[in-house]
């Protein structure tokens, strides 16, 4: 199993609060993504990673940010959290931008 | 605007039988198709990937097909077993895509015993 987690695995927070999720791979793998599943959604992507420091957008990157100052870190922040941005939030890596991805277990959010 | 379809939103099969899952997609520039598991709880996992350069790929009990022309592709599973229950996602990339993969809604299989 690729070695990626993700803190916290569960969390509640109230809307207009600041939210971090946190993606952690000890595989040294290039990309890493955050993606959203929501039903009758599948998995959308919200933000992507092609190195330290190097992110661009996704499909659905309203109100979330990124960083990345380390390989194995990726972080995603909600702003200021909405309702709608509950769901469950997936980290994924690969080697390169073509390759099978390898997904975290998830972290599902609840924003009340 | 949905790239990536899964129609079928769940299906079941009798332990041993074939599974047949279909995805279907609007975009003539993918060229590169990947199938996940998701069990409940869990985060997906690869389970096959095949090119648009080759028409089949198996991997043991798994195999994907993929039709070009009627921009379709479908994941054979035989036999099926019980611990194949679970959620199937599509995936589909073109090398001048923006956002890398687009999934499917996905197909929740189940095996009965």
């Amino acid at each position: 199993d690729a070695g990626i987690t993700q803190s916290p695995r569960h969390k509640v927070t109230e809307t207009g609060t600041p939210v971090t999720l946190r993606c952690h791979q000890t595989e040294n793998h290039r990309y890493m993504y955050w993606y959203r599943q929501d039903p009758g959604h599948g998995l959308r992507l919200i933000h992507y990673s092609y190195g330290v420091k190097d992110t661009d957008k996704g499909e659905v990157s309203d109100g979330y940010s990124v960083s990345r100052s380390k390989t194995e870190d990726f972080l995603l922040t909600l702003e200021s959290a909405t309702s709608s941005q509950t769901s469950v939030y997936f980290c994924a890596i690969s080697r390169g931008s073509r390759d099978e991805q390898y997904f975290g277990p998830g972290t599902r959010l609840t924003v009340t | 605007d949905q790239q990536v379809k899964q129609n079928s939103p769940s299906l079941s099969v009798q332990e041993g039988r074939i599974s047949i899952l279909n995805c279907d997609y609007t975009n003539s520039m993918f060229d590169y198709f990947l199938w996940y598991k998701k069990y409940p709880a869990e985060g997906p996992t690869f389970l096959i990937s095949i090119s648009s350069i080759k028409d089949k790929n198996e991997d043991g009990r798994f195999t994907v097909f993929l039709n070009k022309s009627a921009k379709h592709l479908s994941l054979h599973i035989v036999p099926s077993q019980p611990g194949d229950s679970a959620v199937y996602f599509c995936a589909a990339s073109a090398e001048s895509g923006t956002y890398k993969y687009i999934f499917g809604t996905g197909t929740r299989l189940k095996v009965l015993a």
